[in-house]
Formats: C-alpha cells, sequence, structure tokens
C-alpha cells in the first residue's frame, strides 16, 4: 500500500520556539493532506486540509497563524507550530488520500509527537 | 454537524473470544464509513470499509454492516487473537464541500490476552 512518513516522529522543544513537522507521501502523489492532532485517550481532531499550490484550509477554531502549513510539493506538506506553548504539546499526524474521489482510502503517517517545555 | 460516537475502552478479551466494538453516527449527507486500526507504535491503517446502506465491509476475519435505520456500523470478529490488540476507530468521510474530510470516533482500546 501506499506510504505517509512523517518527521520527526518526536520533538522537544523550549517554550516560544517554533516547530517544523513534515509529511510526506513516499509512493504517490497528494494534492491534499490532511493534518490532524490527537489528544491522549481522545479522537482525531481534523485541524487543516492542506492543499497543493494554495493556501491551507483550516477548521473552526483552529489559529491559522499558530499552525503554518505549507503544501509545496505534490509529494510533502509541513505545519509550523509558531511560538509554541505547553498547551500545544500533544500527536500530530498527517494523511494523504490516494485519488480524487471521496470514497477513496487515506493512508496516514506514524505522528509527531511534541512536547513544549 | 457530523460526529461519531463508538464505546469506551479498554476492551479486555481472551484469545477466540467474539468480539464487537459498538459505532453508531450523525451525518447530514450519506457518508461513507471506516473502520481504522492503530496497532501500538503505527499509524493508523484502513481495516474497512463501506461506501453505502447495507454494504458489509470485511478484512482479516473482521466486518462491519452499513445500517442506515439505526445509523451504527458496528465491528465485528468471530475469534480474537492476541495480535489484533490495537486501538479501533470508527469514522465518516463527508464529502460536503468536497475532498475526504474525516471524523473520527474516540477510539477503543483492545487488549487480547491468552
Amino acid at each position: 500500500g501506499a506510504v505517509v512518513s512523517q518527521h520527526p516522529s518526536w520533538v522537544i522543544c523550549k517554550s516560544g520556539t517554533s516547530v517544523k513537522i513534515e509529511c510526506r507521501s513516499l509512493d504517490f502523489q497528494a494534492t491534499t493532506m490532511f493534518w490532524y492532532r490527537q489528544f491522549p485517550k481522545q479522537s482525531l481532531m481534523l485541524m487543516a486540509t492542506s492543499n497543493e499550490g494554495s493556501k491551507a484550509t483550516y477548521e473552526q477554531g483552529v489559529e491559522k497563524d499558530k499552525f503554518l502549513i505549507n503544501h509545496a510539493s505534490l509529494t510533502l506538506s509541513t505545519l509550523t507550530v509558531t511560538s509554541a506553548h505547553p498547551e500545544d504539546s500533544s500527536f500530530y499526524i498527517c494523511s494523504a488520500p490516494l485519488g480524487l474521489a471521496g470514497y477513496n482510502e487515506q493512508f496516514f503517517g506514524p505522528g509527531t509527537r511534541l512536547t513544549v517545555l | 454537524g457530523n460526529s461519531v460516537t463508538q464505546m469506551e475502552g479498554p476492551v479486555t478479551l481472551s484469545e477466540e473470544a467474539f468480539l464487537t466494538i459498538n459505532c453508531t453516527y450523525t451525518a447530514t449527507g450519506y457518508p461513507s464509513l471506516f473502520w481504522y486500526v492503530q496497532y501500538p507504535g503505527e499509524g493508523l491503517q484502513l481495516l474497512l470499509k463501506a461506501t453505502k446502506a447495507d454494504d458489509k465491509g470485511s478484512n482479516k476475519g473482521f466486518e462491519a454492516t452499513y445500517r442506515k435505520e439505526t445509523t451504527s456500523f458496528h465491528l465485528e470478529k468471530g475469534s480474537v487473537q492476541v495480535s489484533d490488540s490495537a486501538v479501533y476507530f470508527c469514522a465518516l468521510s463527508d464529502y460536503s464541500g468536497g475532498g475526504n474530510k474525516l471524523t473520527f470516533g474516540t477510539g477503543t482500546q483492545l487488549k487480547v490476552e491468552l
């Protein structure tokens, strides 16, 4: 099956710094990628839809200036958490659908654990 | 808006026991329904899906039937194995506005013991 990778797998940073997380589709192209946030023992919450060559679409309540998304190529989307604070500590997961139709399978990255001290 | 409700875990079973994980949904249209599985240390993987009412998705001995009348998509397996220990997520796909937006349930952890 298709593979999606994320880098780094975990990161610890100081409060006030920015952290960039990469999401790559390794063997297929993705015009759209999704970024989720998962809290312990809770569901995945969709943060934003990353669109190749255009602006990301953010879900209600997600600060676009806080979570910068760039989808510069058909295989790479990045999420930058700017001026991170302890409340941003979470597990961030990306996914990419194979194909355009809504019922196609989405492939998920292994996630990135962010801890802000 | 759309929502997915699934039973809380953890669910602990003995090997070869019968498994049911309940999932119900609320959606404005006609969503596709999915079960994803997350093994320890790995990303989510699609386990099975159903795209319309009365469809049955099946994979690796797991199955779930899309029940529009009860808005349910319960996951079942006749005989679980230790290797099935994982977190299972029920999800629906909303096509409103285009795209593949997924709405997830909270996940149910399954522990299978010898």
